[in-house]
């Protein structure tokens, strides 16, 4: 069975960083890309990075590009997203998802809240 | 940046009842593979998102037969034949054939 656990979110102040982390299990973890999308409090789905199974290639939606870097540990089948720069439009929470050109297995998701 | 547009944002529902949910692309999904990256999500209330179908039409693993895919190019739709109070929750449809991946707004079905 797939799990993902996603884990770091927290209350951080604009401009402060956050390290997320997914740890994953049952399944393969090196053979697959992996993303984050995030989800705003009451609102719908925005995909946020992707990253190639070998970690070589990360992809990134605009409006985080240059604060947000997605890595992996295919050695612990580990996903990460280093947050830095927060801003109070990241608040979400942050869900990692195995990518196959769609999101077929999904964490539970850790909420990230940039407040004062 | 390819925008999804879905149809209708709120959709009341009898149980036993068909529903039905569009989405439109801004460009043609079909990718250069020749295949077509659009995908639809089910969000219940409190939980993460689960995939639903993917490549239009292809039922994931453990998705009921009630649920079905169609369309091609910039005009797809999710139906349910017959609606049951699990199915309660917002539906997204998502495209997948170019970066950045994006998703629709969301469809609210609800029991009536």
């Amino acid at each position: 069975e797939v799990q993902l656990l996603e884990s770091g979110g927290g209350l951080v102040q604009p401009g402060g960083s956050l390290r997320l982390s997914c740890a994953a299990s049952g399944f393969t973890f090196s053979s697959y890309d992996m993303s984050w999308v995030r989800q705003a409090p009451g609102k719908g789905l925005e995909w946020v990075s992707t990253i190639t199974a070998s970690g070589n290639t990360p992809y990134y939606v605009d409006s985080v590009k240059g604060r947000f870097t997605i890595y992996r540990d295919n050695s612990k089948n580990t996903l990460f997203l280093q947050m830095n720069t927060l801003r109070a439009e990241d608040t979400a929470v942050y869900y990692c998802a195995k990518y196959i050109r769609s999101f077929d297995d999904w964490g539970q998701g850790t909420l990230v809240t940039v407040s004062s | 940046d390819i925008v999804m547009t879905q149809t209708p944002l709120s959709s009341p529902v009898t149980l036993g009842q068909p529903a039905s949910i569009s989405c439109r692309s801004s460009q043609s999904l079909v990718h250069s593979d020749g295949n077509t990256y659009l995908s639809w999500l089910q969000q219940r209330p409190g939980q993460p998102p689960r995939l639903l179908m993917y490549k239009i039409s292809n039922r994931f693993s453990g998705v009921p037969d009630r649920f079905s895919g169609s369309g091609a190019g910039t005009d797809f739709t999710l139906k349910i034949s017959r609606v049951e109070a699990e199915d309660v929750g917002v539906y997204y449809c998502m495209q997948a054939t170019r970066f950045p991946l994006t998703f629709g707004g969301g469809t609210k079905v609800e029991i009536k």
